[in-house]
């Protein structure tokens, strides 16, 4: 059974502070990992997409992987009250994929983030 | 550019009736992807199509199907309702063109079965 583990917070960070998200995952053979923000009563948005070791920034945010550790993180610099929300880990292992074919995504069970005026 | 479209937004259905979702991806989208989400269970697979075909399905019962058109649109049904299947229907649509790419998902249907 191929799991992806989050702690589910809440996380409480003061605004301007740097909030820290943190995700495991099982399957060794994962490839492609995502970071998902959903505010309350909407769908998920993509944030972020990292495939390879090491760190990829994009504005505020930074997401994390360690393949060896199975671990994949997400950190949030300057949060603001806005980045409240509940932010979902996705992973996508490569077996999933053939011929065009996207396979499924393997989603933790999300942590909520609330940022603090 | 558009953005994944699904409808209707929300649903009240009755216990043993039956309910068709509809998705229309992003435009050059071929790969459409099917999720509930509940807040016990969170967010659970149910089936993928591509190329009018589904290429990968997820635990849940036959009751839950679905199809794909020419157009990459897709439509999900879900027949003989119970009151367990009340959640967040999510579809994902993904350029399928290479291996490593992204899922961008509609602003979901809400369906409640009373």
């Amino acid at each position: 059974q191929k799991e992806v583990e989050q702690n589910s917070g809440p996380l409480s960070v003061p605004e301007g502070a740097i909030a820290s998200l943190n995700c495991t995952y099982s399957d060794r053979g994962s490839q492609s990992f995502f970071w998902y923000r959903q505010y309350s009563g909407k769908s998920p948005e993509l944030i972020m997409s990292i495939y390879s070791n090491g760190d990829k920034e994009d504005g505020r945010f930074t997401a994390q992987l360690n393949k060896a550790s199975q671990y994949v993180s997400l950190l949030i610099r300057d949060s603001q009250p806005s980045d409240s929300a509940t932010y979902l880990c996705a992973v996508k292992s490569p077996a999933m994929y053939y011929g065009g074919s996207q396979g499924n995504l393997i989603f933790g069970k999300g942590t909520k983030l609330s940022v603090k005026p | 550019k558009a953005g994944v479209t699904q409808t209707p937004r929300y649903l009240i259905k009755t216990r043993g009736q039956q309910v068709t979702l509809s998705c229309s991806p992003i435009s050059g989208h071929r790969s459409v992807s099917w999720y509930q989400q509940t807040p016990g269970q969170g967010l659970q697979f149910l089936f993928e199509y591509f190329s009018e075909t589904q290429r990968n399905k997820g635990n849940f019962p036959g009751r839950f199907s679905g199809r794909q058109f020419s157009n990459s649109r897709s439509e999900m049904n879900v027949s003989t309702l119970e009151l367990g299947d009340s959640a967040l229907y999510l579809c994902a649509s993904s350029w399928a063109g290479t291996e490593n790419t992204e899922a961008f998902f509609g602003q979901g249907t809400r369906l409640t079965v009373v």
